[in-house]
């Protein structure tokens, strides 16, 4: 098993470009989630999803966009990137339902220039 | 609104000294509380999961308890590989899709 996987590591954008970050996993996990780490603020949560084709807001989504067409994937889209955006990115999945951990990404760290 | 806080936000042992770390939380009924370590430049590895006060988890040199209001971390004999930050995060009964961590507290281990 590769858990869950991130592409790319690193990324660095010019303010107004977009992108798209890459999130797999390969737990057959229902639940996937986007966190931005930022100095001093902890994880954030930006988007989640409970199952393909199923996604809800965290507690920061301004400025990004998901989808989850199947259970594997779930990537996050910058559309119009800001300097605010910079920062490091995790992906996170878990079995949906009831009290069980996430199992993290190894992160994407994105500069906005 | 559910808020996690932990302290210190460093600490600094010599090599084989005891301490603990805490997670003070306010949430709208707790599902679960979970502990996470996190190495520079990595992602967080899942530690402990805690459901209910009173409860207890050991691993090697750490031993994660739950009261009604915080969680403590506490670490036995510390050795330099245990340096890193260490995660504290809630899931609440009511918002149960989404998780709320701490700002973590950076521990460094001197031999």
């Amino acid at each position: 098993n590769a858990g869950v996987t991130q592409t790319p590591k690193f990324q660095v954008l010019k303010t107004g470009q977009s992108m798209t970050l890459q999130c797999a996993q390969d737990m057959n996990h229902e639940y996937m989630s986007w966190y931005r780490q930022d100095p001093g603020m902890g994880l954030r949560l930006i988007h989640y999803s409970v199952g393909a084709g199923i996604t809800d807001q965290g507690e920061v989504p301004n400025g990004y966009n998901v989808s989850r067409s199947t259970t594997e994937d779930f990537p996050l889209r910058l559309l119009s990137a800001a300097p605010s955006q910079t920062s490091v990115y995790f992906c996170a999945s878990r079995v949906t339902t009831g009290a069980y951990e996430q199992y993290f990404g190894p992160g994407t760290r994105l500069t906005v220039t | 609104e559910d808020q996690v806080t932990q302290s210190p936000e460093a600490l600094r042992l010599q090599e084989g000294e005891s301490s603990s770390l805490n997670c003070s939380y306010t949430v709208s009924g707790l599902r679960g509380l979970f502990w996470y370590r996190q190495d520079p430049g990595k992602g967080p590895e899942f530690l402990f999961t805690l459901y209910s006060a009173g409860e207890e988890k050991e691993k090697e040199r750490l031993k994660a308890t739950l009261t009604k209001k915080e969680s403590f971390l506490h670490i036995t004999a510390p050795k330099p590989e245990d340096s890193a930050t260490y995660l504290c995060a809630v899931q609440a009964s009511v918002t149960g899709n989404q998780f709320y961590f701490g700002t973590g507290t950076s521990l460094t281990v001197i031999p």
